[in-house]
């Protein structure tokens, strides 16, 4: 089935430096992609949503310079968190959806960001 | 907008028991409907997907049937095992509509004890 694969599965990092976590889909074309954010114990926020080769659309009240969303490619985006500071210390989740008739989503298996 | 209301946790049952995790939403056009389990420290991973009414979804002996009536997706498991032990989101998506990001619910937290 399809494989959406997430990297680094956690990372430690100091304030004010930036984090990069890279989602690929292994197996097939992701034309969309999305990044969730997710504090403990609640459900997924949505952040933003990726298209190969475009700007991401950033939900309202997420700073699109501070979570820098790259998707150069159909197999890859990046998620960079700039100048990181302890609360952006969180779960952070990519998504990539396929095209019908296998319409779904697959999710990358997260990566838990903690800012010292 | 589209919403999805799920029931709230956690929930803990002994094994063997009959689980019943309820989900009703709210769309604006003909959405597919998802449930996602999430066990701890891990991302999502589909448990189980309907796109049209009637139409039910089944995997691991877990089965959601999309009812357009009553504008529910029950999440159902006649005999449930510590090892289903794990976080449950109910989804739903309009793509057809032209939205294609998924809207969850709250999760419900379920533990199963021996």
């Amino acid at each position: 089935g399809a494989v959406v694969s997430q990297h680094p599965s956690w990372v430690i990092c100091k304030s004010g430096t930036s984090v990069k976590i890279e989602c690929r889909s292994l197996d097939f074309q992701a034309t969309t992609m999305f990044w969730y954010r997710q504090f403990p114990k609640q459900s997924l926020m949505l952040m933003a949503t990726s298209n190969e080769g475009s700007k991401a659309t950033y939900e309202q009240g997420v700073e699109k310079d501070k979570f820098l969303i790259n998707h150069a490619s159909l197999t890859l985006s990046t998620l960079t968190v700039t100048s990181a500071h302890p609360e952006d210390s969180s779960f952070y989740i990519c998504s990539a959806s396929s095209l019908p008739p296998n319409y779904g989503y697959t999710f990358g298996s997260g990566t838990r960001l903690t800012v010292v | 907008g589209d919403s999805v209301t799920q029931m709230e946790g956690p929930v803990t049952l002994s094994e063997e028991a009959f689980l019943t995790i309820n989900c009703t939403y709210t769309a604006t056009g003909y959405p597919s409907l998802f449930w996602y389990v999430q066990y701890p420290g891990e991302g999502l991973q589909l448990l189980l997907k309907a796109t049209k009414a009637d139409d039910k979804g089944s995997n691991k002996g877990f089965e959601a049937t999309y009812r357009k009536e009553t504008t529910s997706f029950h999440l159902e498991k006649g005999s449930v095992q510590v090892s289903d032990s794990a976080v449950y989101f109910c989804a739903l998506s309009d793509y057809n509509s032209g939205n294609e990001k998924l809207t969850f619910g709250t999760g419900t937290r379920l533990t199963i004890i021996p």
